[in-house]
């Protein structure tokens, strides 16, 4: 399968820890973003990169987490000291820039992160 | 700033019965608009996308949307609903070279009865 891949699809610590999830993009894609969703509502972009630089980062991101992607290939996300709001499913998407002003994003299946 | 509302969260519909899911937008310039389909442990999955154009777009699985800019809507339609169709659906919109960005509604559930 060569679509988007995370790890772990499901991640439960106590409240404090630090947690880090990967995505592995498909292959050939340039963009990656990192999107948030909660229970019932949609996904709520967090993040993107193209290649290695990080574009754009959401005010939803605090100072708490940090997104690389170092090589321009695989990225994480790490929350420092979870805190149970951090509950949700974490999100990752890629896709290949192209000319059209737009590109279609390719979605993971998520991590679903629980803090107790 | 750019929002989505899609006003239904839970919409149920009897097998082989028409499918209307509504999606109203805000955003101060043409948008780029999109449906998505999300089933339990799957990821989200491209139905179809509006950028300009004829303002019914086809899209996948035999679902079509209508671009009515007068109403600032994109609502997502299906003539004939199968059972497989049972997901939650949500309506997103995206900015012009902004890097692709994509603004999410909250969801509409579709539940189908037999």
């Amino acid at each position: 399968d060569t679509g988007v891949s995370q790890d772990p699809r499901h991640k439960i610590t106590k409240r404090g820890q630090n947690v880090t999830f990967r995505c592995d993009p498909i292959s050939e894609h340039n963009r990656l973003y990192w999107y948030r969703q909660t229970l019932g509502q949609g996904p709520e972009f967090l993040t993107y990169f193209q290649n290695e630089a990080q574009l754009e980062k959401s005010r939803l991101l605090s100072d708490r987490f940090s997104a690389e992607r170092p090589k321009g290939s695989f990225s994480t996300l790490e929350i420092q000291r979870t805190e149970q709001g951090d509950s949700a499913m974490y999100l990752c998407a890629s896709s290949l820039a192209g000319t059209s002003g737009w590109d279609e994003q390719f979605f993971g299946p998520g991590t679903r992160l629980t803090v107790l | 700033a750019q929002s989505v509302t899609q006003p239904d969260i839970h919409i149920t519909v009897s097998e082989g019965a028409s499918l209307e899911l509504r999606c109203n937008y805000s955003y101060g310039a043409t948008p780029y608009l999109f449906w998505y389909v999300q089933s339990p442990g799957q990821g989200l999955q491209l139905l179809l996308k509006y950028f300009s154009g004829d303002t019914l777009v086809q899209g996948i699985k035999g679902f079509e949307a209508e671009f009515k800019r007068s109403q600032s809507s994109f609502n997502l339609r299906k003539p004939s609903v199968h059972w497989s169709d049972a997901a939650e659906y949500f309506c997103a919109v995206g900015a012009y070279n902004q890097g692709g960005k994509l603004i999410f509604g909250q969801g509409t559930e579709l539940s189908v009865k037999p």
